[in-house]
């Protein structure tokens, strides 16, 4: 079975640029997650999307935003690039049979993001 | 968002010793706690998911416990292995659904 595949796996932007990077999630998970880990933290929740909606959002600024597509892949798009947004963004996916937080993710391989 | 903190935050140890670490969260609103293992240049993989007050779970030579009225959890290896090492990371949720993962502690087996 596939894992979840994310591309970019590096991507290099100047300030001020848009950057995409896109999340394909295991066949048959529905629920794709960002997370944001910059150098010294912790993973950070930026987003979540099931079945094509944003369920839930980190503490993150409107620039930060994404979607999820029929398939259930998604994308996540950073405008107006600043440097601090340098880090590893990784995406995860899982089931939603439950409905509550016991639904493991699984990760991806995550994209390292260089702002210059 | 929780406030989680992992600890310590590094430990370095010999080849057969037994090590732990421990998870802190806030022991009101809890729904669940996941435990992740992540590798260098891998993707962090998931060990365990407890909800739990009392939960024990294991997995070969890796066990978790969990205590959600005082808000800890443990994680113990028996017998590290080099391959063991990894960063170790805590992730409980409270009422959004959404982990909030740990910093990690990060773990080195010498052969």
């Amino acid at each position: 079975e596939a894992g979840v595949t994310q591309s970019p796996t590096h991507l290099i932007k100047t300030r001020g640029q848009q950057a995409t990077l896109r999340c394909s999630p295991i066949s048959g998970h529905t629920s794709v997650y960002w997370y944001q880990q910059a150098l010294g933290l912790g993973l950070q929740f930026l987003l979540w999307y099931d079945e094509g909606e944003e369920r839930n959002r980190g503490n993150f600024p409107p620039r930060f935003s994404g979607r999820q597509f029929p398939n259930y892949s998604s994308e996540l798009n950073v405008n107006a690039l600043e440097l601090e947004d340098s880090a590893l963004y990784l995406c995860a996916s899982s089931f939603r049979t439950t409905g509550t937080s016991t639904d493991t993710q699984y990760f991806g391989p995550g994209t390292r993001l260089t702002v210059l | 968002i929780l406030n989680v903190e992992q600890s310590p935050q590094s430990l370095h140890v010999q080849e057969g010793d037994s090590t732990n670490f421990t998870c802190s969260f806030p022991s009101s609103n809890f729904y669940a706690l996941h435990w992740y293992r992540w590798e260098t240049a891998k993707s962090p993989e998931a060990l365990f998911v407890m909800t739990l007050n009392g939960d024990e779970k294991k997995k070969g030579r890796i066990s978790a416990t969990l205590n959600t009225k005082e808000g800890y959890s443990y994680l113990y290896i028996k017998g590290s292995q080099p391959e063991d090492s990894a960063t170790y990371l805590c992730a409980p949720s409270g009422g959004s659904y959404i982990p909030t993962f740990g910093r990690g502690t990060s773990l080195i087996v010498h052969p």
